[in-house]
């Protein structure tokens, strides 16, 4: 079946780098997204990887690894701001019948 | 503020009732994505909408329904509640038809409580 596994909880402090990782199972695949969203927010979206490599935006990065299922969400020079629960998500299926699967989510906390 | 709308804020119903949950999307989007976001279950896929038409569908409950209007925003109906049917509601813009690495817009969310 189509699944993404994500850790639940990932704990760092102010100006630290802190690595979220993305395992995927899916039937079709067609890239990885990455959401933020913060206790009742709405989810807003944060980088996609298509291809192979590392994407960078500011200090967040995400990269891909199509050949092991695998991605991750760099974020860098941590602040407070950044504590929020983060989700990887993929399109599962080809053209004709598809549906969006999202992670469960990893919340990042952030201590002084 | 993502330009997504979502009404009402919050809706508290009995079992047994049907509710209508409305968005409109970003000026410009044609796709529309519902979302259904409970604590035990995480974000669940329901269905997505493209110019009016149905496109991708998820696990949205036989006793769910959307559709989208003419002028492209959406509604979701939610019949014979159950106490399960509680959760967050978002629904998501975007601007293509597919998800390769389109960017979804999520609006506020509309919390249903079903007493």
């Amino acid at each position: 079946g189509q699944s993404l596994e994500q850790p639940s909880e990932v704990t760092a402090v102010e100006g630290a780098i802190v690595q979220i990782n993305c395992t995927y199972q899916t039937s079709g695949f067609y890239g990885l997204s990455w959401y933020q969203q913060h206790d009742g927010g709405a989810p807003t979206f944060l980088s996609y990887n298509a291809l192979d490599g590392l994407e960078e935006t500011g200090r967040f990065s995400s990269f891909l690894s199509r050949s092991d299922s695998y991605g991750y969400l760099l974020l860098q020079e941590l602040q407070m701001k950044d504590s929020a629960s983060y989700f990887c998500a993929v399109r599962d299926g080809d053209s004709g019948t598809y549906k969006y699967i999202f992670g469960t989510g990893t919340r990042l906390k952030v201590l002084a | 503020d993502s330009g997504v709308t979502q009404t009402p804020k919050h809706l508290i119903t009995a079992t047994g009732q049907r509710v209508t949950l409305r968005c409109s999307p970003r000026s410009g989007d044609l796709s529309v994505y519902w979302y259904q976001q409970s604590l035990d279950q995480g974000l669940q896929f329901l269905i997505q909408y493209y110019n009016g038409e149905e496109r991708a569908k998820g696990n949205i409950l036989e006793r769910f329904s959307a559709q989208q209007f003419p002028d492209l925003h959406s509604e979701l109906n939610l019949s014979s509640l159950e106490l399960g049917d509680s959760a967050l509601y978002f629904c998501a813009s975007s601007g293509l038809a597919g998800g390769e690495g389109n960017e979804q817009f999520f609006g506020p969310g509309t919390r249903l409580t079903v007493l």
